[in-house]
C-alpha cells in the first residue's frame, strides 16, 4: 500500500508564476519530509526538507509546507523558471533509515 | 568528489541469468539503498542496509539478494532474473552525523530482461 501519495501525474505553469506540487502521507509515524528534483536519465537530487516539528522551510524560489494534521505537504515553487521542468518526488521517512517515496508529479513550466 | 557510484550504467539480460549491480559512496555515509523505478510506481525501495553488517527488506524484496561488503560497497544480485524486473535502479547512501539528513543517489541502472 502506497505510503506517500502524489495524486497529480502532471503539471503545467507558465514562466513567472508559481508551481504548487502536492503530496499526501498516510504514516503519522513519518517525521521527516523530503523533496527530490529528477531529469531524465539522471538520478534524483535534493531539494529541499522539513522535520515534522516544523510547517514551513524555504530556500530561495523554493517552499515546503507541512500540515501534520491533514497529512499534507505541499512545495511552492515562486517564480517558475524553465529550468524547473522536470518530475519531482515527495519522500518521508521515519527516524532517517527508510524513505518512502511518491509516484511523481512531472513539472512543465512553458517558457 | 564522486558521490554515489553505479556500475553498470546499462545492462540487458536473458530470462534467468543472473547478474550484480554495483554501489559505492565516498562520503562516509552508514546508510545505503537500493530502489526500483518504474513508470507510475514512483520510487520503490529494494533493501536497504542501515549500518555495515546489516541489511533489511524493503518494500519489494522478492527477487533480490543484496550484500553491504563494507561501509562503502552495497550490491544489489538478481539470481535468476525475470521481465517484471525491467526497471531502473538507483542505489542511494545517506547519513552522517545529523540523524535526519538526505539521501544521495547514483545516476541509475537501466536494466532490461528479454
Amino acid at each position: 500500500d502506497q505510503q506517500v501519495k502524489q495524486n497529480s501525474p502532471s503539471l503545467s505553469v507558465q514562466e513567472g508564476r508559481i508551481s504548487i506540487l502536492n503530496c499526501d502521507y498516510t504514516n503519522s509515524m513519518f517525521d521527516y519530509f523530503l523533496w527530490y528534483k529528477k531529469y531524465p536519465a539522471e538520478g534524483p537530487t535534493f531539494l529541499i526538507s522539513i522535520s515534522s516539528i516544523k510547517d514551513k522551510n524555504e530556500d530561495g524560489r523554493f517552499t515546503v509546507f507541512l500540515n501534520k494534521s491533514a497529512k499534507h505537504l505541499s512545495l511552492h515553487i515562486v517564480p517558475s523558471q524553465p529550468g524547473d521542468s522536470a518530475v519531482y518526488f515527495c519522500a518521508a521517512s521515519h527516524t532517517g533509515n527508510q524513505f518512502y517515496f511518491g509516484t511523481g508529479t512531472s513539472l512543465t513550466v512553458i517558457p | 568528489n564522486a558521490g554515489v557510484t553505479q556500475t553498470p550504467k546499462f545492462q540487458v539480460l536473458k530470462t534467468g541469468q543472473s547478474m550484480t549491480l554495483q554501489c559505492a559512496q565516498d562520503m562516509n555515509h552508514n546508510s545505503m539503498y537500493w530502489y526500483r523505478q518504474d513508470p507510475g510506481m514512483g520510487l520503490r525501495l529494494i533493501y536497504y542496509s542501515a549500518s555495515e553488517g546489516t541489511t533489511d527488506k524493503g518494500e519489494v524484496p522478492n527477487g533480490y539478494n543484496v550484500s553491504r561488503l563494507n561501509k562503502r560497497e552495497f550490491s544489489l544480485r538478481l539470481e535468476s532474473a525475470a521481465p517484471s524486473q525491467t526497471s531502473v535502479y538507483f542505489c542511494a547512501s545517506s547519513g552522517s552525523r545529523r540523524q535526519y539528513t538526505e539521501a544521495f543517489f547514483g545516476q541509475g541502472t537501466r536494466l532490461t530482461v528479454v
